[in-house]
């Protein structure tokens, strides 16, 4: 089973509409969660931290789920701009690795 | 807002030369990163720097790579021998207390 695994898409969306991606995780020591953004040939963004208590940032909503070991990221009224690769990511057993899904490619059309 | 930058933003090498990637991490950031991306495919770690050591390292981090932190500002990746498969994009990054930033990256096309 690979460490973090995604949906790799792509999710065809119109504008507007709510999209939920979800992103699975093998190590049940895994402490810290994130979403970052990627854009094409672009180096990737934080867009979130994921909490245990969920977390939500204008549009965007994260939420975790340890006992099924996934996290989840929500948009809300999708712009054209969202259109980009949402890249789930856990540290691991160190403090040091970040790892990496492959990613889930969001497309929003007009 | 301060940024991690990345130098060159592209470089074209032939297969067996060595290349040196530079990196400018945020100034007040102790923890450094160098991840790689091949075309089309995930992001892969390589190595973490802390302390003037490295921390860890992947398996594709092998006796062809090396770091270095020169002069308390640049943290440099260096490829001795370079291989077609090493091809990628090279992301540099670096860490304060929770959040990795990115620099830009470095496009390598080995020939």
């Amino acid at each position: 089973r690979k460490e973090v695994e995604q949906d790799p898409g792509p999710f065809n969306v119109p504008e507007g509409a709510t999209v939920a991606f979800n992103c699975t995780y093998s190590n049940s020591a895994s402490q810290s969660f994130f979403w970052y953004r990627q854009d094409c040939r672009k180096e990737p963004k934080l867009l979130m931290s994921v909490y245990s208590s969920g977390n939500e940032d204008g549009r965007f909503t994260a939420q975790l789920n340890r006992a099924s070991q996934y996290i989840s990221l929500l948009i809300r009224d999708s712009k054209l701009s969202d259109s980009a690769t949402y890249l789930c990511v856990v540290i691991g057993d160190s403090n040091y690795q970040l790892i990496w899904g492959a990613g889930t490619k969001l497309i929003i059309k007009p | 807002e301060p940024e991690v930058t990345q130098t060159p933003s592209h470089q074209v090498t032939q297969m067996g030369q060595e290349v040196i990637l530079r990196c400018v991490p945020i100034s007040n950031h102790l923890y450094f990163y160098w991840y790689r991306q091949i075309l089309g495919q995930k992001v892969e770690f390589l190595v973490s720097f802390y302390n003037n050591e490295i921390s860890e390292k992947s398996e594709i981090f092998d006796d062809q790579f090396s770091v270095e932190r020169p002069d308390g500002s640049n943290f440099t990746l260096k490829i001795r021998s370079t291989k077609l498969e090493d091809s990628a994009m090279y992301f540099c990054a670096s860490k304060g207390e929770e959040t990795q930033y990115f620099g830009p990256g470095t496009r390598l096309l080995v020939l």
